[in-house]
């Protein structure tokens, strides 16, 4: 296993326009996270899995953001109507361990997405 | 409301030197806190981390120190070398959290040589 894999690694899209992105973690996570990053910021938590359930949705996740994880392996993210305020390096994360913390977390090494 | 604060945007430090960044967090319940390395277009890459249980944790060249009654935290890195220039990110989490990591807005190192 190389680690967590995001796909695409770039994505230039006209507003308006739906994108999806996709995440593969590294096999034995069960635990999967959604970060949005922004220039001169911190990455931002946006969603988090464990397993195939959805148990937290940051206030950051409009309407306009759904994501799925589906069979408790890979997951997507998609954005619909995209605004250019959308435009951030969206990074996914993945962890092993029972805990709620105490283990580090992997990260891809993302999509950045451009809204023109 | 920033719960993990790195007040010093920028840190440019000469190759051999100790580097030291510095993070603070006003969340009493964070118990464990981890910093990570990120290089331009790539996701942030895990370094080290600390439980709240202790008060320092080394790692060949990277130490953390965790000063709970102060609330903060500090990564050493010695000797400093070029390749550490990159931005480190402070984190930190909770057990009520999920293990969400609350992240800081990175400190730039630059290691000249």
């Amino acid at each position: 296993d190389t680690g967590v894999s995001q796909d695409p690694r770039h994505k230039i899209t006209k507003r308006g326009q739906n994108v999806t992105f996709r995440c593969d973690p590294i096999s034995e996570h069960n635990r999967l996270y959604w970060y949005r990053q922004t220039l001169g910021q911190g990455p931002e938590f946006l969603t988090y899995f464990q397993n195939e359930a959805q148990l937290e949705k940051s206030r950051l996740l409009s309407d306009r953001f759904s994501a799925e994880r589906p069979k408790g392996s890979f997951s997507t993210l998609e954005i619909q109507r995209t605004e250019q305020g959308d435009s951030a390096m969206y990074l996914c994360a993945s962890r092993a361990g029972q805990g709620a913390s105490g283990t580090e977390a992997f990260f891809g090494q993302g999509t950045r997405l451009t809204v023109v | 409301d920033q719960q993990v604060k790195q007040n010093s945007p920028s840190l440019s430090v000469q190759e051999g030197r100790i580097s030291i960044l510095n993070c603070d967090y006003t969340n009493s319940m964070f118990d464990y806190f981890l910093w990570y390395k990120k290089y331009p277009a790539e996701g942030p890459t895990f370094l080290i981390s600390i439980s709240s249980i202790k008060d320092k944790n080394e790692d060949g060249r990277f130490t953390v120190f965790l000063n709970k009654s102060a609330k903060h935290l500090s990564l050493h890195i010695v000797p400093s070398q070029p390749g550490d220039s990159a931005v480190y990110f402070c984190a930190a989490s909770y057990g009520g959290s999920q293990g969400n990591l609350i992240f800081g807005k990175g400190t730039k190192l630059s290691v000249k040589p």
